[in-house]
């Protein structure tokens, strides 16, 4: 099974500052990786796809990029609902795994 | 608007049994393959099953595997998932997810979740 750790666990950063997100994969997955958005209470939501793809929807100031083993969620400029937990998705290898998140908090 | 809503969650005591539904709408549910994700308290989200839009092709992940059992209902437009044999280890929101489109196991919408505890 594929394990994806996630870091830093948190993020504290301000409105406008630019985050970006780590998810390692132990082994190759391609470009096979999503990236979900969890807010407190709330359903994930698929952000992005295939490791750059964005989904339906979702604001550019959103982007990925990587392969293989690394991957990196950006956002470019927060604004007050990016305040979430954020993890990435491997599809590449079965099971689907997911990574352990990272929270993204308002400093 | 796709919209999926999940009930059935609830307390049950460990060994106990619990059913599932998912009710889909707003977009053609026969066309799509569905899945259940869950996630613990606190925890980070875990897949658990995948169902074709036919039903014809299950998948399970191990740590549910001979307890759990998904299927559908196309005509009803309704996705379930029967849990037996529950122990504290199940404690979590269950959650249905669509996948994407000619994209196995991503999952672009997700229902708001029920809740299982599983505690004597």
């Amino acid at each position: 099974e594929i394990v994806l750790t996630q870091s830093p666990a948190t993020l504290s950063l301000s409105l406008g500052e630019r985050a970006t997100l780590s998810c390692r994969a132990s082994q190759s997955v391609g470009s096979s990786l999503a990236w979900y958005q969890q807010r407190p209470g709330q359903a994930p939501r698929l952000l992005i796809y295939d490791a750059s793809n964005r989904a339906t929807g979702i604001p550019a100031r959103f982007s990925g990029s990587g392969s293989g083993t690394d991957f990196t969620l950006t956002i470019s400029s927060l604004e007050p609902e990016d305040f979430a937990v954020y993890y990435c998705q491997q599809r590449s290898i079965w099971p689907p795994s997911f990574g352990g998140g990272t929270k993204v908090e308002i400093k | 608007e796709v919209q999926l809503v999940e009930s059935g969650g609830g307390l049950v005591q460990p060994g106990g049994s619990l059913r599932l539904s998912c009710a889909a709408s707003g977009f053609t549910f026969s066309s799509y393959e569905m899945n259940w994700v869950r996630q613990a308290p606190g925890k980070g989200l875990e897949w658990v099953s995948y169902i074709s839009s036919s039903g014809n092709t299950i998948y399970y992940a191990d740590s549910v595997k001979g307890r759990f059992t998904i299927s559908r209902d196309n005509a009803k437009n309704s996705l379930y998932l029967q849990m037996n044999s529950l122990g504290a280890e199940d404690t979590a929101v269950y959650y249905c997810a669509r996948e994407l489109e000619r994209r196995h196991y991503y999952f672009d919408f997700w229902g708001q979740g029920t809740l299982v505890t599983v505690s004597s």
